[in-house]
């Protein structure tokens, strides 16, 4: 089974903190791309990779940065964490090829509390 | 830019009816559509696709229906049961290779 896997599923934040999101997948895909979730909004794209290395900003990718060392990982970064980014963010994969949409495989989600 | 909108946030139907959840898209240049369902404390799941040269496609007890002369998509769910539970998102792609504007989400609820 294809997997992609967030590796805290909640977490508690004090404003002002730097919040590390990992997301591994094993599915050897090129593209990884991350997402908040906010009610009523939908899913709303931050960040996303199509190579190691490789970083190009989503809709709203202000108060965040990415990370792709390897091909596996795709990091968020929440340099200085605020309020309002209290959500849930998701992690999702696809192949090359499939472009930048095609099939996503999400990850279950990390839920972030900034106090 | 594009935008994607459902009809309604939430459905209650009866097990064992159809469900039809609806999406309509604001730019008539979007060439992809997909369907995912997510359910509680999971991520997305990809259900079905359907690309803009077709008006329908069928999967398993699920059909998608595509019209894009008013921009309008449609999720249509068979003999619902309740594992079908669970918040339904439409997206679309506006051009081949441009990213997915995700709708906000129609939670669907199979009453017994």
């Amino acid at each position: 089974d294809v997997k992609v896997t967030q590796s805290s599923r909640y977490l508690v934040k004090r404003t002002g903190e730097k919040v590390f999101l990992e997301c591994v997948q094993d599915m050897d895909h090129e593209n990884m791309f991350w997402y908040r979730q906010d009610p009523g909004l939908g899913l709303r794209l931050i960040y996303f990779s199509y190579d190691v290395k490789m970083k190009e900003k989503g809709d709203i990718p202000e108060g965040y940065s990415v990370s792709r060392e390897k091909k596996e990982r795709f990091s968020l970064i929440l340099e200085s964490a605020s309020t309002n980014q209290t959500s849930m963010y998701l992690c999702a994969s696809s192949k090359r090829g499939q472009g930048r949409t095609g099939e996503l495989f999400f990850g279950e989600g990390s839920r972030l509390t900034v106090l | 830019g594009e935008s994607v909108g459902l009809h309604l946030p939430t459905l209650s139907v009866q097990e064992g009816d159809n469900s039809i959840i609806n999406c309509a898209y604001s730019n008539s240049a979007s060439d992809y559509f997909i369907w995912y369902k997510q359910e509680s404390g999971k991520g997305p799941q990809f259900i079905i696709d359907i690309r803009s040269n077709m008006d329908k496609r069928q999967g398993q007890r699920v059909t998608v229906l595509l019209n894009k002369t008013v921009k309008h998509l449609s999720l249509q769910i068979a003999a619902t049961q309740p594992g079908d539970s669970a918040v339904y998102f439409c997206a679309a792609r506006r051009t081949s290779g441009s990213r997915l504007t995700f709708g906000e989400g129609t939670q669907l609820t199979v009453n017994p």
